[in-house]
């Protein structure tokens, strides 16, 4: 049972550059999201999807893009990378009720040149 | 809508001493409430949880949090700090009566035991 995993684990891209992250997770959850951690702000969520087929946008998804892929699989794509976007990336996923428990993948560390 | 504030960047406890790091919240309905701890290069482990009932819960690695509804506050408690307690602490809130699943964290704490 490995939990939620995500690859890569560091990223070093030029500004304009496409990416996409990915994340998956082996718990049966139904609710998947991504947030970033930039120093002296806390982690924000940048989008979720509370079950298989819908996405939703979170506090601060300029930028972004995600695909629910399937139950276990919830990539986010950066299409045009820019300097603003150098942090680290957090992928987690819950059951999806109310009173759940999010778990966190072990993040993706990337820097905007 | 739902926000917490940690207030303090970094707390700094001897090992042996009680470990306090503050949380305040605010929500339009009722919380629930939770604390995460990160070590270095590492995701968010979670700790504990505020659902409904007793205010004090208790949970992993010997920590502790009491919620006090008439001050907005959800501290996390350990009585005896150890050095492997250093790490960055988040709270974080979900207001039941925004009818989603998210989660708004606080920046968090960064703490320091010192041998």
């Amino acid at each position: 049972n490995a939990g939620v995993t995500q690859t890569p684990k560091f990223q070093v891209l030029k500004t304009g550059q496409s990416m996409t992250l990915q994340c998956a997770q082996d718990m049966n959850h139904n609710s998947m999201y991504w947030y970033r951690q930039d120093p002296g702000m806390g982690l924000r969520l940048i989008y979720y999807s509370a079950s298989e087929g819908t996405t939703d946008k979170g506090e601060v998804p300029n930028g972004y893009n995600v695909s629910r892929l399937n139950k276990r699989e919830f990539s986010l794509r950066l299409e045009s990378a820019a300097p603003s976007q150098t942090s680290v990336y957090f992928c987690a996923s819950s059951v999806g009720g109310a009173t759940d428990t999010q778990y966190f993948g072990p993040g993706t560390r990337l820097t905007v040149l | 809508a739902q926000s917490v504030a940690q207030p303090e960047d970094q707390v700094n406890v001897a090992e042996g001493n009680p470990l306090t790091v503050k949380c305040t919240y605010s929500v339009s309905g009722n919380p629930y409430l939770f604390w995460y701890v990160q070590y270095p290069n590492r995701g968010l482990q979670f700790l504990l949880k505020y659902i409904t009932g007793d205010n004090l819960v208790k949970g992993s690695y010997g920590f502790e949090a009491e919620f006090n509804k008439s001050q907005t506050s959800f501290h996390l408690k350990k009585p005896s700090a150890l050095v492997s307690d250093s790490a960055l602490y988040f709270c974080a809130v979900r207001d039941i009566q925004q009818g989603n699943n998210r989660l708004a964290f606080g920046k968090g704490n960064q703490v320091v035991v010192i041998p």
